[in-house]
């Protein structure tokens, strides 16, 4: 199946350095990412849509400023956490959608990135 | 919009007993299911999906789940699970883009 490589799988920073996240399709070309975001024992929540080459859409509550996303291509894109405070440390996951699919009938996810703010 | 709801946030099971983790969903529009099996710090895994078709639904590791439209329903269902099952199981949907997920179910799997 397609494979999709999320790096870092564990990232510690100080309170106020930002944090870059990166998600790649290794063996397809993904249109559309998302990125998740999961806080301890509860379930994954979306905070962003991206589509390569134009400007992510983001979930109502996420401060687009703060979690910048960038998809310029259609294997790659990067979620950076600009000043980061340590109630921005959680898991986040990455998924993309296969482009010329019917509908996005399948996901495939990252391994997911364990960010701890200090 | 779409809601998934699991209502069992934690179901421990001995070792070679049966299981059913529970999924219902709301939704305005016709939706694709999925269920997703979360090792510690791990990323997620596709255990099966129903897109069309029958509704009984096999996947991965002995895992089954029936699609049930009058009851907005996808149960996940194993004969008997293995120590190695422990893990979070997530529900999730789609209508074509995001998914939506359940808040998970912990199956923890007692020798």
């Amino acid at each position: 199946g397609a494979v999709v490589s999320q790096h870092p799988s564990r990232v510690i920073c100080k309170s106020g350095t930002s944090v870059k996240i990166e998600c790649r399709s290794l063996d397809f070309q993904a249109t559309t990412m998302f990125w998740y975001r999961q806080f301890p024992k509860q379930s994954l929540m979306l905070m962003a849509t991206s589509n390569e080459g134009s400007k992510a859409t983001y979930e109502q509550g996420v401060e687009k400023d703060k979690f910048l996303i960038n998809h310029a291509s259609l294997t790659l894109s990067t979620l950076t956490v600009t000043s980061a405070h340590p109630e921005d440390s959680s898991f986040y996951i990455c998924s993309a959608s296969v482009s010329g699919l019917l509908l996005n009938t399948e996901a495939f996810f990252g391994q997911g990135t364990r960010l701890t703010v200090v | 919009a779409q809601s998934v709801t699991q209502l069992d946030s934690q179901v421990p099971v001995f070792e070679e007993a049966p299981v059913e983790l529970r999924c219902n969903y709301s939704s305005s529009v016709s939706v694709y299911l999925f269920w997703y099996v979360q090792y510690p710090n791990q990323g997620l895994q596709l255990l099966l999906k129903y897109l069309s078709g029958s509704t009984l639904v096999k996947g991965i590791n002995g895992f089954e789940a029936e699609f049930n439209k009058s009851q907005t329903s996808f149960h996940l269902r194993k004969p008997s699970v293995h120590i190695s099952d422990t893990a979070e199981y997530f529900c999730a949907v789609t209508h074509g883009q995001n998914f939506v997920f359940g808040p998970g179910t912990r199956l923890s799997v007692l020798p």
